[in-house]
């Protein structure tokens, strides 16, 4: 049972270029998240889903995409990334009826644009 | 819009010591309430969860309080340990669509050998 398998660990970017953060979860929950953590403003949500075929938008969602094809996965785009996206980003998922269950996290994605 | 404070920002403390980490939150429209840990350069633990019918959680040396209607929660860690040292995270699921998380900006703690 892996959980949360957050790809890559570490990524660094030129200005205006365009990647994609994947994110997997292996326990068949509904709800996935993105959020991005950074130095005084703590985590912040990004989009999110409460199932395949389903995203919303969070606190903080321009400049990026996310697409949900499969309950599995959750991919984070960016489109043309900036410095300001310097972060580390962070995917979680929760099952169904919260109230019981609360939010497994990945291990993270340390992002630098320079 | 439902905000999460922590109290204290940091703390250090002397091993052995039993100490008290402080969550407050505006809303009470929450699902549950869930503390992390954090250690550094790494992803989110997750320690207790307290569905918003239940008044505590405990798990090993940890006690998770929970008071819904006046908005505070509190993290008990009994006779600490250098192991402990870390941040501290308590975040809140929001009662709407999408279950949201809205997390406090942490406590820093570090117990001394």
């Amino acid at each position: 049972n892996a959980g949360v398998t957050q790809t890559p660990k570490f990524q660094v970017l030129k200005t205006g270029q365009s990647m994609t953060l994947q994110c997997a979860q292996d326990m068949n929950h509904e709800y996935m998240s993105w959020y991005r953590q950074d130095p005084g403003m703590g985590l912040r949500l990004i989009h999110y889903s409460v199932g395949a075929g389903i995203t919303d938008q969070g606190e903080v969602p321009n400049g990026y995409n996310v697409s949900r094809s499969t309950t599995e996965d959750f991919p984070l785009r960016l489109l043309s990334a900036a410095p300001s996206q310097t972060s580390v980003y962070f995917c979680a998922s929760s099952p169904w009826q919260g109230q019981k269950y609360g939010y497994t996290f990945g291990s993270g994605t340390r992002l630098t644009v320079v | 819009k439902q905000e999460v404070t922590q109290i204290p920002a940091a703390l250090s403390v002397p091993e052995g010591e039993n100490l008290v980490l402080n969550c407050s939150f505006t809303d009470s429209a929450i699902y549950n309430l869930q503390w992390f840990r954090q250690d550094p350069g790494k992803g989110l633990t997750s320690l207790l969860l307290i569905q918003s019918s239940q008044r505590e959680q405990t798990s090993g040396r940890l006690n998770a309080s929970l008071d819904k209607s006046s908005g505070r929660s509190t993290l008990y860690i009994a006779a600490s340990q250098p192991g402990d040292s870390a941040t501290y995270l308590c975040a809140v699921s929001l009662m709407e669509y999408g279950n949201k998380l809205v997390f406090g900006a942490g406590t820093i703690l570090r117990v001394k050998s």
